[in-house]
């Protein structure tokens, strides 16, 4: 069964932290994306990438940076956390240009930031 | 900038009703819709993928309208059961290009009682 993986489901971390989230696909999909859920905001989308190395910012970058250095792992970071960026957050990945973009989701990393 | 919004926001039926969500969205432009079920602190699971030159897509007891000149769209479940509840959201894909990205609604939060 095809899969997207977070290699965290909690976390707990303090102000000023820096944080690394991390999202592992092994579809081959060339698209991966990090959104982030909070109650009445529904997802929000933080940065995108369509290739190795290829990032676009998404609706809510601020505070976020992006690594993608292998076309299986995405990587979201927090350079320093703060208690705003306490949220679910949830990694997709979806086919590349010409194929139906359905996206496949995670199954999201509860960060809790004190 | 597109907007999709989805109506009611909670729905409470008994088991074995035949309901239906509702989806609008602001841009017409639209290359595909795509319908999601998300459990309580999980991902999200793609129901249906309506591309933006069909009119419906069906999945067992799931059926999923598309009326893109009017920016709307249904998803009908049948015989509603308990295993039913969750949140069912719908995303719009605007461009067809590589990499790009879904805009969600909040959500309806479907509660079925036995």
């Amino acid at each position: 069964d095809v899969k997207v993986t977070q290699s965290s489901r909690y976390l707990v971390k303090r102000t000023g932290e820096k944080v690394f989230l991390e999202c592992v696909q092994d579809m081959d999909h060339e698209n991966m994306f990090w959104y982030r859920q909070d109650p009445g905001l529904g997802l929000r989308l933080i940065y995108f990438s369509y290739d190795v190395k290829m990032k676009e910012k998404g609706d809510i970058p601020e505070g976020y940076s992006v690594s993608r250095e292998k076309k299986e792992r995405f990587s979201l970071i927090l350079e320093s956390a703060s208690t705003n960026q306490t949220s679910m957050y949830l990694c997709a990945s979806s086919p590349g240009r010409g194929r139906a973009n359905v996206l496949t989701f995670g199954a999201g990393s509860r960060l809790t930031v004190l | 900038k597109q907007e999709v919004t989805q109506i009611p926001a909670a729905l409470s039926v008994p088991e074995g009703e035949n309901l239906v969500l509702n989806c609008s969205f602001t841009d017409s432009a639209i290359y595909n819709l795509q319908w999601f079920r998300q459990d309580p602190g999980k991902g999200l699971t793609s129901l249906l993928l309506i591309q933006s030159s069909q009119r419906e897509q069906t999945s067992g007891r799931l059926n999923a309208s598309l009326d893109k000149s009017s920016g709307r769209s249904t998803l009908y479940i049948a015989a509603s059961q308990p295993g039913d509840s969750a949140t069912y959201l719908c995303a719009v894909s605007s461009q067809d290009q590589a990499g790009t990205a879904l805009i969600f609604g909040k959500g309806t939060t479907l509660s079925v009682s036995s």
